[in-house]
């Protein structure tokens, strides 16, 4: 069964930086592309990011360009999210998902989740 | 960016009911739309893509339909477990966007 743990939440203060990370198990890492999720408390889903396999492409939802960074370790099967200039409005469970790119596409595996919260 | 919208937001219903969510694409995304299950406390979870595949190991009563801009999905014979919020989400185009979602009591 296909494994996505998330860490790295935390408080943080507007401007401040933070590093989430996922971990991935049960699935050849390498041949996916990998995606970022989020979900503010009580609100709906909102796709941050996504990479490809080989990181050689990379996507990113218009707020947060420029002040986050989506990359992978293949060779630690690893997951990043560099969040820089943080904004409550970043505030978030952030999950890992998997993104499964063929003729369809779609996110077939989901992490639990960690939380960011950026408040003063 | 596409927009999508769901109906109705939230809805009750009976066990054993049929229950239906519509969600609507600002512009077309021919058939690539997917629907996720969220129950409370939880991720989200993968039920069908390209509008209309269920995704291994989903139970049969859920389905999917539609093209373009309108699509629809189905519970058929509500069960107590299918509380949770359901959103459909566009993969024609980047960003890949969700609908607010349809909360669902049973």
């Amino acid at each position: 069964e296909v494994q996505l743990v998330e860490s790295g939440g935390d408080l943080v203060q507007p401007g401040g930086s933070l590093k989430l990370s996922c971990a991935a198990s049960e699935f050849t890492f390498s041949a996916y592309w990998m995606s970022w999720v989020r979900q503010a408390p009580g609100k709906g889903l909102e796709w941050v990011a996504n990479i490809k396999r080989d990181a050689s492409e990379e996507y990113y939802l218009d707020s947060v360009k420029g002040r986050f960074t989506i990359s992978r370790d293949n060779a630690k099967n690893s997951l990043y999210l560099q969040m820089n200039s943080l904004r409550v409005e970043d505030t978030a469970f952030y999950y890992c998902a998997r993104w499964f790119y063929s003729s369809s596409s779609y996110f077939d595996s989901w992490g639990q989740g960690t939380l960011v919260t950026v408040s003063s | 960016d596409i927009q999508m919208t769901q109906s109705p937001s939230s809805l009750s219903a009976s066990v054993g009911v049929r229950v239906t969510i519509t969600c609507r694409a600002s512009q077309s995304i021919s058939r690539y739309l997917n629907w996720y299950q969220q129950k409370p406390g939880k991720a989200p979870n993968l039920l069908i893509y390209a509008t209309s595949t269920l995704q291994s190991g989903v139970p049969s009563r859920f389905s999917g339909s539609g093209s373009g801009t309108d699509f629809t999905f189905t519970i058929d014979s509500l069960q107590p477990e299918d509380l949770a919020t359901y959103y459909c989400q566009q993969s024609y185009s980047v960003p890949f966007t969700f609908g607010p979602g349809t909360k669902v009591d049973v």
